[in-house]
């Protein structure tokens, strides 16, 4: 079974500061996608960023960027330039990649969630 | 842009009775799934549905569970006898069919056992 840890409960960055939140996952497959979602205070869960693990090349969207080491089963959130509006609950979140395009669940198997407060 | 949307936002319920979330997906998507967040602990998955039927369940979605799509646009979790230990978050979400991966999620339903 696949399992997504999140070691850091809080962390808190000043504003235009760089902040890092770590994932480590555990599985044996070798076809998955691992997202990070964001939960601001109104609790609607929004995707920042997501990886599929077969690219070698980490991910980027704007200020957020990904360390993916696949070897190492690790998945790290980078937010540059942190700005008010990123203080939320980020989760880091597994999905198995299954044969057949149409076919199988594709859930999300989730961290328990780092709290990021962004200090003005 | 097109979104997911719960209600109630918040459901207050006492021990024994049934309550129903009900939840609008996305009009085009075709996976849809029930996830579950307890106060202070992780999402966890709860169940997932497409062509009218479950495609996957977890250990947490026992017989006091079910779910429906009854009219082609509301997707409902029905938890037939609430117990004190489902209150939690309660998120539905939705995926597309040609996409693989990214799910949207809805804003949520509190729901309070008491």
């Amino acid at each position: 079974a696949q399992t997504v840890t999140q070691s850091q409960p809080e962390m808190s960055v000043q504003e235009a500061e760089t902040v890092t939140l770590s994932c480590t996952y555990d599985t044996s497959e070798n076809n998955y996608y691992l997202f990070w979602y964001k939960q601001p205070p109104s609790r609607q869960m929004i995707l920042v960023i997501r990886q599929e693990a077969y690219k070698q090349q980490n991910a980027t969207e704007n200020r957020f960027s990904v360390n993916f080491q696949k070897a190492a089963k690790s998945f790290s959130l980078k937010i540059s330039d942190s700005q008010l509006g990123d203080t939320a609950m980020y989760f880091c979140a597994f999905m198995k990649l299954l044969p057949g395009f149409t076919s199988g669940t594709y859930k999300y198997i989730f961290g328990t969630g780092t709290r990021l407060k962004v200090l003005a | 842009e097109p979104e997911v949307t719960q209600t109630p936002s918040h459901q207050v319920t006492q021990m024994g009775q049934e309550v129903i979330l009900r939840c609008v997906p996305i009009s085009n998507h075709l996976y849809f799934y029930w996830y579950r967040q307890i106060l202070g602990q992780k999402v966890e998955f709860l169940v997932s549905f497409y062509n009218n039927e479950i495609s996957e369940k977890s250990e947490i979605f026992d017989d006091q569970f079910s779910v429906e799509r009854p009219d082609g646009s509301n997707f409902t979790l029905k938890i037939r006898s609430t117990k004190l230990e489902d209150s939690a978050m309660y998120f539905c979400a939705s995926r597309s069919f040609g996409t693989v991966g990214e799910q949207y999620f809805g804003p949520g339903t509190r729901l309070t056992v008491t």
